[in-house]
């Protein structure tokens, strides 16, 4: 099956700093990723749709600013969390739909973010 | 929106059959997906529904009722493995992204 990887698995930084997580789709090209965040015993909340070549599409209540996307290649994606602080410290999970395949997508094992 | 419910947790016995409910409100209704998700992992796909009726994958199988809004999975023989959170996710009008539920903690014990 298709692959998604992350990178930080796990990453801890100072408040103020920002953090970068990449998203890669290892053997597919994945025309449009998903980044999640989701807190303890909750629900996976979709944060934005980023499409390659163009600019993402944030959800409601998302700070665009704060959390930058960045997807340049079909196969990469990145979220900046930017002036990180405590209330940051999330789950974040990236998935990325294959272009051949409508009904499914396929995550990423996550990066565990904590702020102090 | 959407409003999706099913049980915060669940505790099964090892070798025993479990049934995992969610209802859903929403309006054009586009599918509905499954997905397991082991504590600090990603999500993995198990089933997707479109139509009524019900779809077997060796021990799970997922069930809908668009006209009820109402799906359940059914994992047989139980194994210790099966412990993680099920997630019931729909998708809806035009939007080809789908709405997760918050998931039901699913304890299998021996």
């Amino acid at each position: 099956g298709a692959v998604v990887s992350q990178h930080p698995s796990r990453v801890i930084c100072k408040s103020g700093t920002s953090v970068k997580i990449e998203c890669r789709s290892l053997d597919f090209q994945a025309t449009t990723m998903f980044w999640y965040r989701q807190f303890p015993k909750k629900s996976l909340m979709l944060m934005a749709t980023s499409n390659e070549g163009s600019k993402a599409t944030y959800e409601q209540g998302v700070e665009k600013d704060k959390f930058l996307i960045n997807h340049a290649s079909l196969t990469l994606s990145t979220l900046t969390v930017t002036s990180a602080h405590p209330e940051d410290s999330s789950f974040y999970i990236c998935s990325a739909k294959n272009f051949g395949e409508q009904e499914t997508q396929y995550f990423g094992p996550g990066t565990r973010l904590l702020v102090l | 929106g959407q409003n999706i419910d099913q049980p915060t947790e669940m505790t099964a016995t090892e070798g025993a059959i479990v049934q995992i409910n969610c209802t859903y409100q929403t309006s054009g209704f586009n599918g509905l997906f499954w997905y397991q998700q082991h504590a600090g992992e990603a999500p993995t796909f198990l089933s997707y529904n479109v139509l009524d009726g019900l779809e077997e994958k060796g021990r799970f199988s997922s069930f809908l009722s668009r006209s009820k809004g109402y799906s359940y999975l059914l994992l047989k023989e139980l194994q210790m493995k099966d412990s993680a959170s099920y997630l019931c996710a729909v998708r809806s009008g035009g939007s080809y992204i789908p709405t997760f539920g918050r998931g039901t903690s699913l304890i299998v014990h021996p």
